[in-house]
């Protein structure tokens, strides 16, 4: 079945430690999103990807790293300068940049100890 | 600059009771939007789209939705509530076929009660 894959689903880290998450797709989708959710603040836009080896900052980049070496790859590293990293990350994809809908994975769950 | 405002962050409704969840939306451009619902610890899944076609617009688990240009609003609705419909709902809007992200409300919870 076609859909996105993220992993962990947890993750706990220590501080000052930088941490990857891994997002794949096998949709064949060409965009693809990094969002992150806060409790009782909806999501927020970290990072995209309309074509492969390109990528733009959203919103709330400060702290956060991506590439996008392949069209079914999305990594997101959380750094050491992102001060509050607690959170529920969700990776999405659209077929296109110009598609409206959006597909979600089923979310990493990143806890700093 | 596009925005969404979700009115009220938490409903709660009794089993076959109707639901309603708000949402207003403020573009300058014609707008794609898009309601989704999210159980607990779970990616987003899509209930309904408008894209320009029909402005009331049927979705999933009997849930449906107006688009009313003239009060900027896209409220989701469902006759009779059921125990599953329990989760939090996203409404969210993107730019008519623009290659931008979708912005996202900060989510209404639904709780039902039997």
């Amino acid at each position: 079945d076609g859909g996105i894959t993220q992993s962990p689903k947890y993750l706990f880290r220590k501080e000052g430690q930088n941490v990857t998450l891994s997002c794949e797709q096998n949709l064949n989708h060409d965009a693809m999103y990094w969002y992150r959710q806060d409790p009782g603040q909806g999501l927020r836009l970290i990072y995209y990807s309309q074509i492969v080896n390109d990528f733009q900052k959203g919103d709330i980049a400060e702290g956060y790293s991506v590439s996008r070496e392949k069209k079914e790859s999305f990594p997101l590293t959380v750094t050491s300068a992102q001060k509050n990293p607690t959170a529920f990350y969700l990776c999405a994809s659209k077929a296109t940049p110009a598609s409206g809908e959006l597909f979600f994975g089923e979310g990493s769950r990143l806890t700093v100890l | 600059a596009q925005s969404v405002t979700q009115l009220g962050s938490h409903v709660s409704v009794s089993e076959g009771a109707l639901v309603l969840l708000r949402c207003n939306y403020s573009s300058s451009v014609p707008p794609y939007l898009f309601w989704y619902v999210q159980y607990p610890n779970q990616g987003l899944q899509l209930l309904l789209k408008y894209t320009s076609a029909a402005t009331l617009v049927k979705g999933i688990n009997g849930f449906e939705a107006e688009f009313k240009k003239s009060e900027t609003s896209f409220h989701l609705t469902k006759p009779s509530a059921h125990m599953s419909d329990a989760a939090e709902y996203f409404c969210a809007v993107s730019e008519y076929q623009a290659g931008t992200a979708l912005i996202f409300g900060k989510g209404t919870t639904l709780s039902v009660s039997s």
